[in-house]
C-alpha cells in the first residue's frame, strides 16, 4: 500500500528528554497534517501545515514544514508520560484530497 | 464535538465468510475515507469517496472488497470472502474540503 516513511520507527525516552520525529516525501506537498494515536485508540488530529517553511507551536510541541514542502518534523520538548503514543504524519498532494499516512513513530516515555 | 460513528466496534468472523462495516461521517463532510490499520503500522488508505463517487480505490483489493456510499452520506465496506490476513482495524474518517480528518473509533476485525 501507499505509505510515507517516518523516522525513527520507535523512540524510548526518559521523562523530561526531548523527542523528534521526521516525515519525508519524494513529492512537493499541498499540506501536511500530524496525528497522534494513543494505544488502543484512533488517530486524533494535532495540526496542519500549509506554507513553505511554516513553524507552529502547541505548548511543548513544535511542528515544522520544510522550505521545499517535501518534509516535516514534530519536536516535543521535555516529554511527559502523557505524550506516549504513535505520531503519524499525513500527506496531501496538490489537486487531490487523498490523505496518505506515514509509517508512524511510536514514543514510549519512562517516568 | 460531532463524531464519526462506526459499527460494529469488534467483529470476529470465520475465514471465507462475508463481513460488513458501517460508517456514518460527520454531517456535511463530503470526503469519506476507509483505512486499514494492521497492528504496529500506519493507516493504509483503501478507498476515498467524494460525496457518493469513488475518487480513489487503487489500493482496494477489488476481488474481495467493495465499498459504497449510495446517498453520499453513510458508507459500507464489505469483505467477501474474508481471509486470515484481513485481520486488522478498519478506520473510517471524514473531512471537509482541505480540512482536518475526523476518525471514528474503528472496527477491529479478527478472522479465524
Amino acid at each position: 500500500g501507499q505509505q510515507v516513511m517516518q523516522i525513527p520507527q520507535y523512540q524510548h525516552v526518559q521523562e523530561g528528554e526531548d523527542f523528534t520525529t521526521y516525515c519525508n516525501s519524494s513529492t512537493t506537498l499541498s499540506n501536511i497534517q500530524w496525528y497522534k494515536q494513543r494505544p488502543g485508540g484512533h488517530p486524533v488530529f494535532l495540526i496542519q501545515l500549509v506554507k513553505s517553511g511554516e513553524v507552529k507551536k502547541q505548548k511543548r510541541l513544535t511542528f515544522q514544514f520544510g522550505e521545499a514542502k517535501k518534509n516535516s518534523s514534530l519536536h516535543i520538548t521535555a516529554t511527559q508520560t502523557t505524550d506516549v503514543g504513535t505520531y503519524f504524519c499525513a500527506q496531501e498532494s496538490y489537486n487531490t484530497d487523498k490523505l496518505i499516512f506515514g509509517t508512524g513513530t511510536r514514543l514510549q516515555v519512562f517516568p | 464535538e460531532a463524531e464519526v460513528a462506526q459499527s460494529p466496534r469488534y467483529k470476529i468472523t470465520e475465514k471465507s465468510q462475508a463481513v460488513a462495516f458501517w460508517c456514518d461521517p460527520i454531517s456535511g463532510h463530503a470526503t469519506l475515507y476507509w483505512y486499514r490499520q494492521i497492528l504496529g503500522q500506519g493507516p493504509e488508505l483503501l478507498v476515498q469517496f467524494q460525496d457518493e463517487s469513488v475518487v480513489d480505490d487503487s489500493q482496494l483489493p477489488k476481488d474481495r472488497f467493495s465499498a459504497e456510499r449510495l446517498k453520499g452520506v453513510d458508507s459500507t465496506l464489505k469483505i467477501q470472502p474474508a481471509e486470515l490476513g484481513d485481520s486488522a482495524m478498519y478506520l473510517c474518517a471524514s473531512r471537509p474540503r482541505q480540512g482536518r480528518a475526523f476518525f471514528g473509533q474503528g472496527t477491529r476485525l479478527t478472522v479465524v
